[in-house]
């Protein structure tokens, strides 16, 4: 059974500085791992997708990398914002039936 | 990217009455859609996984015949809650998949609430 692993759970950081989210996942055997983004109340917004054969992506202020083997990936969000602040999921898409394994998430608050 | 919507956006009933959240795929066909439900502050935990024309798969621990999935077409899937009590009360969201690509959608949730 695939188990996501988030730390910190909660991170707080002055605007402009750059930070890092973990994730840790148990089964390696993965087809993609995604981060959301969580604003409270609401939705989820997909943020990057790494494919199982990719290395890393990177969307504007966000990177994002994988890890397979060693079963980890990393957002680092570059010169942080206070429009950043939320929570910060990481899910990964295992298992025969392709189901998609949550972690508990990262919130995130960017102090102006 | 692919976009799913979900009906309703929120939702208040009393306990003992019946609700139906919508997902719908609205610009690709999904073969598989997923249902998940969050707690406050809790991940979202997959409950079911949805087929089109076939019975769906709930994940252990959720009563499939208090929470009905019907998915009757590549672009609809429901959820129907049968006869709700407060601790059903919580975040529903729904995801698609894009056929080949693996990668899931999600539709921006149904906030329930039992009264």
């Amino acid at each position: 059974k695939q188990e996501v692993t988030q730390i910190p759970a909660a991170l707080s950081v002055p605007e402009g500085e750059n930070l890092v989210l973990n994730c840790s996942f148990t089964d390696s055997a993965i087809y993609n791992l995604q981060w959301f983004r969580q604003d409270p109340g609401k939705g989820l917004t997909s943020l990057l997708l790494i494919q199982s054969s990719q290395r890393e992506q990177t969307s504007g202020r966000l990177n994002a990398s994988l890890d397979k083997s060693s079963g980890r990936s990393t957002l680092y969000i570059a010169a942080s914002q206070p429009g950043d602040s939320a929570t910060y999921l990481c899910a990964v898409n295992s298992g025969g039936y392709q189901k998609v394994t949550f972690g508990i998430g990262t919130k995130l608050q960017v102090i102006p | 990217g692919a976009v799913v919507s979900q009906h309703p956006s929120w939702v208040i009933c009393k306990s003992g009455t019946s609700v139906k959240i919508e997902c719908r795929s609205l610009d690709f066909q999904a073969t598989t859609m997923f249902w998940y439900r969050q707690f406050p502050k809790q991940s979202l935990m997959l409950m079911a996984t949805s087929n089109e024309g076939s019975k769906a798969t709930y994940e252990q621990g959720v009563e499939k015949d208090k929470f009905l999935i019907n998915h009757a077409s590549l672009t609809l899937s429901t959820l129907t809650v049968t006869s709700a009590h407060p601790e059903d009360s919580s975040f529903y969201i729904c995801s698609a998949r894009v056929p080949r690509a693996g990668e899931q959608f999600f539709g921006p949730g149904t906030r329930l609430t039992v009264l």
